[in-house]
């Protein structure tokens, strides 16, 4: 059974541009969260994704947006890109709704650079 | 923000020795996990254990909760080089459907 897949794994942007990046959760799964790991830091909850429908988000400015497709998969985009949005972001699925009970697994993560 | 907080932040050992991290929380809890890190990598499942639990073991992992006490401890017993990496605990704080993390544990075995 495959994982949960992320792409790309790296991304390189300028200072203002868009990223985008993907996110399929493991089959079956319909939660999916998105987390921001800064270097060294630890992993700060951005999005959360259920049923096609946002949840929840964490305390990030409104340039952070994603949305969830019918198949479950998911994006997170970036928009306004700054130095300090450079980081490995994570994304993790669960069965069920919610977290509560359910293991989150995740992806390898895509690494953001913004120059 | 942070819920879980590991400690300590950094742990060196020699191949071979018991390596032991530690995880407080501030509210009632669900369930805690436990996850590892290679650097730059994503997140591995390691152990679950919920809170009417007290103890649960997975191969050299060993998994402990108090729930008086708003802790747990991740034992690795016999611990290899490749056992370096970091350690998180992610806990449901309020019954939150969101699992939040502490800042990890890096731990480093000597070969």
């Amino acid at each position: 059974e495959a994982g949960v897949t992320q792409s790309p794994t790296h991304l390189i942007k300028t200072r203002g541009q868009q990223a985008t990046l993907r996110c399929s959760p493991i089959s079956g799964h319909t939660s999916v969260y998105w987390y921001q790991q800064a270097l060294g830091l630890g992993l700060q909850f951005l999005l959360w994704y259920d049923e096609g429908e946002e949840r929840n988000r964490g305390n990030f400015p409104p340039r952070f947006s994603g949305r969830q497709f019918p198949n479950y998969s998911s994006e997170l985009n970036v928009n306004a890109l700054e130095l300090e949005d450079s980081a490995l972001y994570l994304c993790a699925s669960s069965s069920g709704t919610g977290y509560s009970g359910n293991t989150i697994y995740f992806g390898e993560g895509s690494w953001l650079t913004v120059v | 923000s942070q819920q879980g907080e590991e400690d300590p932040q950094a742990l060196s050992i020699q191949e071979g020795e018991n390596a032991t991290m530690n995880c407080s929380y501030k509210t009632s809890i669900n369930n805690l996990q436990w996850y590892r890190q290679n650097s730059g990598r994503g997140l591995v499942h390691l152990i679950l254990i919920r809170s009417n639990e007290r103890e649960k073991h997975s191969g050299r992992l060993r998994v402990t909760l108090d729930t008086s006490k708003k802790s747990s401890s991740l034992l690795i017993t016999a611990s290899r080089a490749a056992d370096t990496a970091s350690y998180f605990c992610a806990t449901d704080e309020g019954g939150s459907y969101i699992p939040t993390f502490g800042r990890g544990t890096s731990l480093i075995v000597h070969p």
